[in-house]
């Protein structure tokens, strides 16, 4: 099945600064990579997501990028601010009905102004 | 977009006792639901999918005689926890797809359970 690593598990940053978590996935079968903020006791939040079929995705400071050949996927957050403060969490999953999202261990993003 | 409710929020229950969580798709119809488990600081981990009209498919290491699910109708599934027990403590989250339009997997907001 599929296995998701996600790295760091922890980043602290400045307001203003620029943000970066990584992904890899192993199923190569897997066609779809969203991102998740989670607030602590609440239920994900999607932020953005996306498709094999395209390289990059960007929704105003948030970015992701998607490498198929190397099965690796990043999000980039630029311009920090300190509500960007949560836990973020990548996925992977193949497009089929009866197919879960498989999780990331989670990165715990700190941003002090 | 999609809603996905679940129930209860919040449950304390005592030792040996079993707990029913229900997850409902509220706007749309959804032949598969999904049940995780999250402990704290610690990421989603998938228990078990749960189909309409069939029996469940558990993931490795998930007992399914501890956790039933019923999946009745292509909008709700339900999750027992059956004689719980302190390390059952969890927030547990369902969620589901929107057959229709698959690629998004809707969340509901979860179930925090303390057993005593």
């Amino acid at each position: 099945g599929e296995n998701v690593e996600q790295h760091p598990s922890t980043l602290s940053v400045q307001e203003g600064d620029s943000a970066v978590i990584k992904c890899t996935y192993s199923d190569s079968a897997s066609n779809y990579f969203p991102w998740y903020k989670q607030e602590l006791g609440k239920r994900p939040q999607l932020i953005i997501d996306i498709r094999s079929n395209v390289g990059e995705k960007k929704d105003q400071r948030i970015a992701v990028t998607l490498n198929k050949t190397a099965k690796h996927f990043s999000l980039h957050i630029t311009e920090t601010q300190p509500e960007d403060s949560a836990v973020y969490f990548c996925a992977a999953s193949k497009n089929q009905a009866g197919t879960a999202l498989i999780f990331g261990k989670g990165t715990t993003l700190s941003v002090s102004s | 977009g999609a809603v996905v409710s679940q129930h209860p929020s919040w449950v304390i229950c005592k030792s040996g006792t079993s707990v029913k969580i229900e997850c409902r798709s509220l706007d749309f119809q959804a032949t598969t639901m999904f049940w995780y488990r999250q402990f704290p600081k610690q990421s989603l981990m998938l228990m078990a999918t749960s189909n309409e009209g069939s029996k469940a498919t558990y993931e490795q290491g998930v007992e399914k005689d501890k956790f039933l699910i019923n999946h009745a109708s292509l909008t709700l599934s339900t999750l027992t926890v059956t004689s719980a027990h302190p390390e059952d403590s969890s927030f547990y989250i369902c969620s589901a797809r929107d057959r229709g339009a698959l690629w998004i997997q809707y969340f509901g907001a979860g179930t925090r359970l303390s057993v005593l």
